[in-house]
């Protein structure tokens, strides 16, 4: 079974601030990696995942995560925040191989303020 | 807009009650999941089905059950409602339903009373 561990449940940062916001993850097996966003009053839209090769993925819209293995680490980053970024955001795991459920974190709210 | 669509949008029922949501997958998508996202126990992964056909399980209750037709729409019907179940309820579709990429729904909001 796999686990999400997201520490931060709010994280407020001011517009043009870098941020990052923290996963990690439990499994006995590989993983797939995932990000996940949702705004206000709507449902879950894919940011970014790892499935293999580079460990460093990014999104259209700025964000980035590095998959590391030895800390079992996914964490989600941003060199300069806007407003339209705040949102909810969950890392999620699934099995590699299946990716069929996905395990999700207790998602970090990111508060972007002037 | 994900191209999945649920309904109804929200819901309110009293306890004792069965309610049924509703999911169509995106186009061309096989695959539909059913998520729950309360305050208490986040969001969990429900149940899976693939054409038809049950793919994987997750924390659903007794109570709950699912289906997917053969045009691929999915219920997921929820009996004897207690207050705790009161929750967001999401359904998902992606194409095969490995390694790719789910797209969600909007959400049902259930409320019990």
């Amino acid at each position: 079974a796999q686990s999400v561990t997201q520490l931060d449940s709010q994280v407020p940062v001011f517009e043009e601030a870098p941020v990052e916001l923290r996963c990690n993850y439990s499994s006995s097996v590989s993983v797939y990696l995932f990000w996940y966003v949702q705004y206000p009053n709507q449902g879950l839209q894919l940011l970014l995942k790892y499935l293999s090769g580079s460990t460093l993925v990014e999104s259209i819209n700025g964000f980035e995560a590095e998959f590391n293995k030895s800390q079992t680490s996914f964490h989600l980053r941003k060199p300069s925040v806007h407003i339209s970024d705040t949102a909810e955001y969950f890392c999620a795991v699934s099995e590699s191989g299946t990716a069929s459920k996905l395990t999700f974190g207790t998602g970090t709210r990111l508060q972007v303020t002037l | 807009d994900s191209g999945v669509t649920q309904t109804p949008k929200h819901l309110i029922t009293a306890t004792g009650q069965r309610v049924t949501l509703r999911c169509s997958p995106r186009s061309g998508d096989l695959s539909v999941y059913w998520y729950q996202q309360s305050l208490d126990q986040g969001l969990q992964f429900l149940i899976q089905y693939y054409n038809g056909e049950e793919r994987a399980k997750g924390n659903i209750l007794e109570r709950f059950s699912a289906q997917q037709f053969p045009d691929l729409h999915s219920e997921l019907n929820l009996s004897s409602l207690e207050l705790g179940d009161s929750a967001l309820y999401f359904c998902a579709s992606s194409v095969s339903g490995r390694m790719d990429e789910q797209f969600f729904g909007p959400g049902t909001r259930l409320t019990v009373l």
